[in-house]
């Protein structure tokens, strides 16, 4: 079975901090894929990143940054120097190789004041 | 642009009176999918559509229903809502290409059920 963990179901910063979200996957298949996904109060879930399970390299992309790593399952998301406009809920999810379902994790409230 | 759209973005039915929600886009993707997400819940796969081949999840109510007329429209009915069917419903495209597999998600139509 496919299960995500996002243990943070609500996170408050001030403008400014950087904030790390956190996500926790488990999965018997050895190709897989991961996702964040933003969804401010609007309700469009956005697509932020898809990570391959052979490619552990981290990734930035201005703010944003990511960091995969297989020997503790966890796939965390970092915000540098967070904005109002960060305010969202965002949603870790993990996709096996053979399926085309998403499995979500519970997503994480994040609360951005200035 | 294209783009994953959702029409009505917000539709108010009584209980038990059939309603429709539709969904089209112009990314020509082979795979369209209907996700239902309650109030602060993660979104929940009902069924997705590969081409004209439906697949419908285990646990999905008998009162859903899709219809894919064509490669740009996807059509969920539900035939007799009651009120635990309140909720959002996200309408996801992908190619269905394996290796770069990522959902691209519309903008949700909010349901009430009175």
């Amino acid at each position: 079975a496919q299960k995500v963990t996002q243990a943070q179901t609500e996170i408050s910063v001030v403008e400014k901090e950087d904030v790390t979200l956190d996500c926790v996957y488990e999965t018997r298949d050895t190709t897989y894929y991961l996702f964040w996904y933003k969804q401010p109060p609007s309700g469009e879930l956005v697509f932020l990143i898809r990570r391959n399970s052979f490619d552990e390299q981290n990734e930035i992309s201005g703010r944003y940054s990511w960091n995969f790593q297989k020997s503790t399952s966890s796939f965390n998301f970092t915000i540098t120097a967070s904005q109002v406009v960060d305010s969202a809920v965002y949603f870790c999810a993990l996709m096996g190789r053979y399926g085309n379902k998403l499995v979500f994790g519970a997503g994480t409230i994040l609360r951005v004041k200035s | 642009d294209a783009m994953v759209i959702q029409n009505p973005r917000y539709q108010v039915t009584q209980f038990g009176k059939p309603v429709t929600l539709s969904c089209s886009q112009t990314l020509n993707h082979n795979v369209m999918y209907w996700y239902q997400q309650k109030s602060s819940q993660a979104p929940k796969l009902l069924f997705h559509y590969y081409d004209k081949d439906f697949n419908n999840e285990a646990d999905t109510p008998d009162n859903f229903q899709s219809r894919r007329p064509n490669t740009s429209f996807c059509f969920l009915d539900i035939r007799s809502p009651g009120l635990g069917d309140t909720a959002m419903y996200l309408c996801a495209t992908s190619t269905g290409g394996g290796a770069e597999e990522t959902q691209y998600f519309g903008p949700g139509t909010r349901l009430l059920v009175l």
